[in-house]
């Protein structure tokens, strides 16, 4: 059974680099998606943005121009990093397997998700 | 940008069927899955690719997409299916959009 687990600082000033990793275990990371989703405290989900384990990836635009997502196959692990990041960019991060592909995707597999704060 | 839209609310009484809608422009003509968070947990896959249904998900949990709408039909509701349901589908651009979640009451 594939398990999934993010790690990461649960707190983060203003301004500054909200850094996440997931290591995925039981399965390769390898010949799937991976996707990273958030949940700000009682809202919905988020869809932030998804890499395949060639290092391809496809962001959410309202993202984008903070975000990158990056691969380490030979650790079994996929990578978060926002710049920037302001009291809105606090949430629960999950990541999960799954991305779009052949016309279709859906997330099948999910961490536990992690709370990331955004305080001074 | 594109966008799902969901019911807030949804109630329904124990054994009776709960119906959640999610509407989107031409949501019919994309795939469109379903997932169900529990308070304080995870969010779970319980339809995919509009239809199916993952390895241990009850029967019950069905789904349908045509025209703007998709819908996910929990036949017999049982206390243990109350929950938070969000749809899921993907824009012309691959990306990934959800509704903004039905929270599911059973009284």
């Amino acid at each position: 059974q594939v398990h999934l687990q993010e790690s990461g600082p649960g707190l983060v000033r203003p301004s500054e680099t909200l850094s996440l990793t997931c290591t995925v275990s039981g399965g390769s990371i390898n010949d799937y998606y991976w996707s990273w989703i958030r949940q700000p405290p009682g809202k919905g989900l988020e869809w932030i943005g998804y890499i395949f384990y060639t290092g391809s990836t496809n962001y959410n635009p309202s993202l984008k121009s903070r975000l990158t997502i990056s691969v380490d196959t030979s650790k079994n692990q996929f990578s978060l990093r926002l710049t920037s990041v302001t009291a809105a960019d606090t949430a629960v991060y999950y990541c999960a397997r799954g991305g779009y592909t052949y016309g279709q995707g859906y997330f099948d597999h999910w961490g536990q998700g992690t709370l990331v704060t955004v305080s001074s | 940008s594109y966008e799902l839209t969901q019911p807030p609310s949804v109630s329904v009484s124990p054994g009776q069927t709960a119906s959640i809608t999610c509407s989107g422009d031409k949501l019919g003509d994309k795939f469109a899955s379903w997932y169900q968070q529990k308070a304080g947990q995870s969010p779970v896959l319980v339809i995919h690719q509009d239809i199916k249904r993952p390895s241990g998900i009850p029967e019950r949990f069905s789904g349908s997409n045509s025209g703007n709408t998709a819908t996910l039909t929990i036949s017999g509701t049982q206390t243990m299916d109350e929950a938070d349901y969000y749809c899921q589908a993907w824009d012309s651009s691959f990306v990934g959009v959800f509704g903004g979640g039905t929270k599911l009451t059973v009284l």
